[in-house]
């Protein structure tokens, strides 16, 4: 059965730390591994991740994909309270799978 | 241009009431998808239409039914509610060639339902 894992569930942190967030996944077919955020509402896209070992970078936020070993990390630095959130981590086969989320929580 | 739009935004039904949810799209998408989310359980695909015309079940149909009633409308039903239907509903579309499934998909803001 395909599945995706995502850890830690949960996370609180001050602002100005440095997070790592873990997705792993056991699919088959693998097509690409999808990062979004989600707030209150509908989840927004972060990054799409098909090919190992090259990282994606937007501001604070950066990603990079394992294939080998099967997974991803999403990095936030100098993290600030906005970056509050569920991080969704979803991978794409012949089906678009979703991990449970790792919510994190930015304090001043 | 308004992305994805869902209507209602909040709904309470009894057990055994049916009802729609809507959904629309104006980015001329040919694949649309429904999901719902549950605390501690992510999303989890209900149904989707890779095209007009084509709907296909997800990872948990049971008690839904689809209709994609054009390119842009793609409605979800629950003939007779139950409580552990209790959700919160996304529908999303994806506009990319190459088949249904991939690369980023642009979600609605969601229907909050309480079947009581």
């Amino acid at each position: 059965e395909d599945k995706v894992v995502q850890s830690p569930l949960s996370l609180v942190v001050h602002e100005g730390d440095t997070v790592t967030l873990n997705c792993s996944y056991e699919v088959t077919n693998f097509r690409s591994l999808l990062w979004y955020k989600q707030e209150k509402k509908a989840p927004t896209f972060l990054f799409m991740l098909t090919s190992s070992g090259i990282e994606k970078k937007s501001g604070r936020l950066s990603s990079i994909l394992d294939k080998k070993e099967l997974f991803s990390i999403l990095n936030i630095t100098a993290t600030q309270t906005g970056d509050s959130a569920v991080y969704l981590c979803a991978v794409t086969t012949d089906k678009l799978i979703f991990g449970t989320g790792t919510r994190l929580q930015v304090f001043p | 241009n308004a992305g994805v739009t869902q209507t209602p935004k909040f709904q309470v039904l009894k057990t055994g009431q049916s009802m729609t949810l809507q959904c629309a799209q104006d980015m001329n998408h040919n694949s649309m998808y429904w999901y719902r989310q549950d605390p501690g359980m992510g999303l989890r695909l209900i149904y989707y239409s890779a095209s007009e015309g084509t709907t296909d079940k997800g990872e948990v149909p049971n008690g839904y039914n689809v209709s994609r009633l054009n390119k842009r409308e793609f409605s979800l039903r629950l003939e007779s509610a139950a409580p552990s239907q209790t959700s919160v509903y996304f529908c999303a579309s994806r506009g990319l060639a190459g088949g249904p499934w991939g690369n980023e998909q642009f979600f609605g803001p969601g229907t909050r339902l309480t079947v009581l």
